[in-house]
């Protein structure tokens, strides 16, 4: 079955306080790899897709990593603004856009 | 602003009853998704539905059901309302079928809670 696995469950950090948030997934059959952001009662907004090993994409102080079997979401001098669920999302199917989300960690960034 | 739009934004019903969630997709995408996100955990998903067919289901029982109308928008269903169906519903549209994997785009879901 295919598995994506997130951690921390859960992140406190100071402002400025730089960190990596990692995303395991099942590595057979990868088409893409999707990195989301929820705030409370909403809806997820995406933030970058990466298709394969060695990959990089950057927004704001947000840069999203992919790796063999990883994938890290890595924040530079967080800003209380940033405080939200990040989801990860794998898709394998062709044909079928199916997501497999992990369960989020949820980020709390202190003033 | 995603474009995809989610009708009603929250919603109270009794076990037992019967409810109808919309979505309307965004302009030029042809599939819809469904999930199911339960307080604390990622978005389940339940069904799939591309060019009006049904293109993939989850775990969901039979009496979780869909729609897409030619326009793309689309309808989920859920017959005998249990307790543990209070969740935020989403719908995600995208360009389904494509060669590589594209985003989703998700609208702000609906909140049902079920007494």
């Amino acid at each position: 079955e295919d598995q994506v696995t997130q951690s921390p469950e859960a992140l406190r950090l100071q402002e400025g306080e730089s960190s990596s948030l990692n995303c395991s997934y099942t590595v057979s059959g990868l088409r893409g790899l999707f990195w989301y952001r929820q705030d409370p009662g909403k809806g997820p907004e995406f933030l970058f897709t990466l298709y394969s090993a060695g990959e990089e994409k950057e927004k704001e102080r947000l840069k999203a990593t992919l790796t063999k079997k990883e994938s890290f979401l890595h924040i530079t001098a967080p800003k209380p603004e940033d405080s939200a669920t990040y989801l990860c999302a794998a898709s394998y199917n062709f044909g079928n856009e199916k997501l497999t989300f992990g369960t989020g960690t949820r980020l709390t960034i202190i003033p | 602003e995603t474009g995809v739009t989610q009708s009603p934004t929250h919603l109270i019903k009794t076990r037992g009853q019967q409810v109808t969630l919309r979505c309307s997709s965004q302009s030029g995408h042809n599939t819809v998704s469904w999930y199911q996100q339960a307080l604390g955990q990622g978005p389940q998903f339940i069904f799939q539905y591309y060019r009006e067919e049904e293109n993939g289901r989850g775990n969901f029982p039979p009496r979780f059901s869909g729609l897409q109308f030619p326009n793309y928008s689309s309808e989920l269903n859920v017959n005998a309302l249990e307790l543990d169906d209070s969740a935020l519903y989403l719908c995600a549209s995208s360009l389904g079928r494509h060669a590589i994997a594209t985003e989703a785009f998700f609208g702000q879901g609906t909140r049902l809670t079920v007494v």
